[in-house]
């Protein structure tokens, strides 16, 4: 099946340095979605890209459409406590139309 | 608008037991998903109704059955529990019609299955 790797696995930053992380496909994703899931709560849908080299801004959150298709972005600047939480990448489209296959999630924890 | 909710939010089972997880949305969607979450693994798709009347299986399947009620309604149901199964469990849903992906999770029922 479709793979997704999200790097980092986990990030300890302190408050005001900006972030940046990303994932890769073995496959071409026609949907790019991000996500932020906060400690006991469900995802919730940060940035949606549909289109390759796009790039799509969400208050302090930036992310990125890879050219090649197999790749996406997201950057957040000027880090505040409450972006703590685990963010999840999702690709969807090609084969896999409707469904969502999800990378392992990068764990943010922000230092005051 | 409530968006997508889950009951129960905790559950313990001992090995055997049988059990089902509801989950509604008033979003007038068409899609509905169930996934399982567990530490390190992501999300990981158990069934999904692309529509109402049709369910169909995701990546981890076994174990586990589904109810598309209404469209509104999208249940999960354990047969037997197994310690393998304890984890949070999210459903989901989406518009499901034309290239629209995003999908909607409600807050989760954590399961321990002793």
């Amino acid at each position: 099946g479709q793979q997704l790797n999200q790097s980092p696995q986990s990030m300890f930053i302190q408050e005001g340095e900006d972030v940046s992380m990303n994932c890769t496909s073995s496959s071409i994703f026609n949907t790019w979605l991000w996500y932020k899931q906060d400690p006991g709560e469900g995802p919730v849908l940060l940035i949606a890209l549909y289109k390759a080299g796009e790039l799509t801004s969400n208050g302090r959150l930036t992310a990125q459409f890879g050219i090649t298709r197999k790749d996406s972005f997201l950057n957040i600047s000027a880090s505040i406590p409450s972006d703590v939480g685990i963010y999840f990448c999702a690709g969807a489209g090609g084969t896999s139309y409707g469904k969502l296959t999800f990378g392992q999630g990068t764990i943010l924890t922000v230092h005051p | 608008n409530a968006g997508v909710t889950q009951t129960p939010k905790f559950q313990v089972l001992k090995t055997g037991q049988s059990m089902t997880l509801q989950c509604a949305q008033d979003m007038n969607h068409n899609s509905m998903y169930w996934y399982r979450q567990d530490p390190g693994m992501g999300l990981r798709l158990i069934y999904y109704s692309a529509s109402e009347g049709t369910t169909d299986k995701g990546e981890v399947p076994n174990g586990y059955n589904v109810s598309r009620l209404n469209k509104r309604e999208f249940s999960l149901r354990l047969e037997s529990a197994a310690p393998s199964q304890t984890s949070v469990y999210f459903c989901a849903s989406s518009k499901g019609t034309g290239a629209t992906y995003e999908q909607y999770f409600g807050p989760g029922t954590r399961l321990t299955v002793t």
